[in-house]
């Protein structure tokens, strides 16, 4: 049973680039979330999608950055015209519903220079 | 607003040293709590979920607690193999119930 799918798993931007980061969830799993962790600070929620839904996007920066779920294919964080307090790693979590636990795939390490 | 504190930041145990990890936390009601295990370079791994006082979960060397304002998790007899990082979570009830607020972690570190 494979778990959650991210990649690329190293992405690197030069500023003003656009970076595509890409999450398959679950087998089962129609609820994906996406988290940013920055160095030395924990996991911060960014957004919570079901299919061709977005449920939560409070914490996700107004400008710059979107979100989709598609009916077909995985989950897609863009950020578009990167700047270098985007370098961050961003991990992907997908559970069977809102109640339960979230289980998170290896991240993608975005390096904007 | 939902807040998670752990403590120590980091701690270093020789091997066969029992401790514990505590995580305190604020939040105006509370759906679950969770402990992951995060390895260098990693996602963080599920361990525990716990949903109210008094509730108790073990696995392996690990066992997790839960009272009212704080949970912690013990680890007996760790092996140098229990090095990680340990994450503490909330879900809250209520409003946006959907996140996990997260903790900074406790870097643990066991010497052989």
């Amino acid at each position: 049973n494979a778990g959650v799918m991210q990649n690329p798993r190293h992405l690197v931007r030069r500023r003003g680039q656009e970076a595509r980061l890409r999450c398959s969830p679950m087998k089962g799993h129609s609820h994906v979330y996406w988290y940013r962790q920055l160095p030395e600070e924990g996991l911060k929620f960014m957004v919570y999608l079901q299919k061709e839904n977005i449920i939560d996007e409070s914490g996700m920066p107004k400008e710059r950055f979107s979100a989709e779920f598609p009916k077909e294919g995985p989950s897609i964080l863009r950020i578009q015209q990167v700047v270098r307090g985007d370098s961050a790693a961003y991990f992907c979590a997908s559970s069977p519903g809102p109640d339960y636990e979230q289980y998170f795939g290896p991240g993608t390490r975005l390096t904007v220079t | 607003e939902d807040q998670v504190t752990q403590s120590p930041e980091a701690l270093r145990l020789q091997e066969g040293e029992s401790s514990s990890l505590n995580c305190s936390y604020t939040v105006s009601g509370l759906r679950g709590l969770f402990w992951y295990r995060q390895d260098p370079g990693k996602g963080p791994e599920f361990l525990f979920t716990l949903y109210s006082a008094g509730e108790e979960k073990e696995k392996e060397r690990l066992k997790a607690t839960l009272t009212k304002k704080e949970s912690f998790l013990h680890i007996t007899a760790p092996k140098p193999e229990d090095s990680a990082t340990y994450l503490c979570a909330v879900h809250a009830s209520g409003g946006s119930n959907y996140k996990l607020t997260f903790g900074k972690g406790t870097l643990l570190t066991v010497n052989p």
